[in-house]
Order: C-alpha cells, then sequence, then structure tokens
C-alpha cells in the first residue's frame, strides 16, 4: 500500500525566510509526487510536480521541492517565504504504472503559518 | 474556465435524512474522484470512477452511493445521513492514464460543506 508521512502539523516561519514543508512517501514503484495548496475555505491547488527527470521541481508562485530516492522524500521549499504563503499544504504520492488505477494517497496535510 | 464545479457549496441535514452533490467537470477527463476532507486526516477517498458507467470504492465508501451516468458528472448520494458525516467533500477530476496529457495530476472543486445534525 502507498502512503504519505507530513511530520509537521504546523509550519511556523518569519517572513523573508526560507520555508521548509517535509513530506516523506512509501510506493511499491516509480513514484508520482505531487504538492497542492489550499487557502482557505477553498478547493485544492496544484503548486508542483515530481514524474522522473531532475531531482529538483520548480513550481508556481516560487516554491520547488526535490526529490530525493534515497530517503523517500519530497520536501517543499521555497527561499523566501510571503505572508501570502499562509495556507494548507498537502503532500501526494501515486504509483506510477499508469496500467494500474490507483488513486493518489494524500498526507494529513502541513498548516504553513508565514509571521510578518 | 469552470473547471469542476460543485454544488451545494454548504448544505444542513438532519440524521437520517437523504442528499445527493452533484459534481460536473468541462475538461473531458474520463476520471472522476469524490474525496472527504476531516481535520487531521487530511483527503480521504470515497469512490471514483475511470469512466461513464463505472464506479469503484475507495477508502472509505460506507454511507456513500456514486453514479456516472454522463461523463462531464460525477453524483455522490447519501441515503441516511450520520453525523460522521459531517465534513468538507471534493470533487477532483483527472486525464486518463492512457492519454499523453497524463501526469496524474488531479484538478479540484472548491468543496462543499456538509453539517449532519
Amino acid at each position: 500500500a502507498q502512503s504519505v508521512a507530513q511530520p509537521e502539523d504546523q509550519v511556523n516561519v518569519a517572513e523573508g525566510n526560507p520555508l521548509t514543508v517535509k513530506c516523506t512517501y512509501s510506493v511499491s514503484g516509480n513514484p508520482y509526487l505531487f504538492w497542492y495548496v489550499q487557502y482557505p475555505n477553498r478547493g485544492l491547488q496544484f503548486l508542483l510536480k515530481y514524474i522522473t527527470g531532475d531531482n529538483l521541481v520548480k513550481g508556481s508562485y516560487g516554491f520547488e521541492a526535490e526529490f530525493n530516492k534515497s530517503q523517500t522524500s519530497f520536501h517543499l521549499k521555497k527561499p523566501s517565504a510571503l505572508v501570502s504563503d499562509s495556507a494548507l499544504y498537502f503532500c501526494a504520492v501515486r504509483d506510477g504504472f499508469k496500467g494500474s488505477a490507483r488513486q493518489l494517497t494524500f498526507g494529513s496535510g502541513t498548516q504553513l503559518t508565514v509571521l510578518p | 474556465n469552470a473547471g469542476v464545479t460543485q454544488t451545494p457549496k454548504f448544505r444542513v441535514l438532519k440524521t437520517g435524512q437523504s442528499m445527493t452533490l452533484l459534481c460536473a467537470q468541462d475538461m473531458n477527463h474520463e476520471y472522476m474522484y469524490w474525496y472527504r476532507q476531516d481535520p487531521g486526516m487530511g483527503l480521504r477517498l470515497i469512490h471514483y470512477s475511470v469512466g461513464e458507467g463505472t464506479t469503484a470504492k475507495g477508502e472509505v465508501p460506507d454511507g456513500y452511493n456514486v453514479s456516472r451516468l454522463k461523463k462531464q458528472n460525477f453524483l455522490l448520494g447519501l441515503e441516511s445521513a450520520a453525523p460522521s458525516q459531517t465534513s468538507v467533500y471534493f470533487c477532483a477530476s483527472s486525464y486518463s492514464p492512457g492519454l499523453a496529457e497524463y501526469t496524474g495530476e488531479l484538478f479540484f472543486g472548491e468543496g462543499s460543506r456538509l453539517t449532519v445534525l
């Protein structure tokens, strides 16, 4: 079975400082990895994905994530946080075998608060 | 760009009542999903569909039924609502894995907040 762990329920960071939101995963085959963001009273919005290729993936709003196969991690990062980045962030994984109908498994979410 | 649209956005039910949530997508996606979101538990898959006329159970299907009579619509039904079904429900859609456009990314609606008293 595939699973995702987001070990921090809450991350606080000062505006202008770098931020990291952690994610580790477990999947039987090659992983497809995703980060989504949810603003209050809104649906989830796609940020970035890793399918194959470079381990450092760049996404929307200046976010990036690093795929580390040996550590089975896919941490979300941003060099300089903005107050507007405050939101709930979800990591998700699925098995990369396209022939299956296997679904995305989401982590429990990490609430990011950027302090002015 | 409508994307994925959910109706209604809010609903309050009494225990034992029934209701249907409607999801509509205009992206010609084959796959559609219903998730529920509860604090500290992330998103859990209720049911999903890989095409018109097909449905399958997800992680937490009990107490829910679904139908996919048209490709663009995916309905989630509660036959006899219980307080444990108080949650925010999200519909999502995606391309089929067989297509070149497929990346596994899901496109979400804005959610339907259901309260069961």
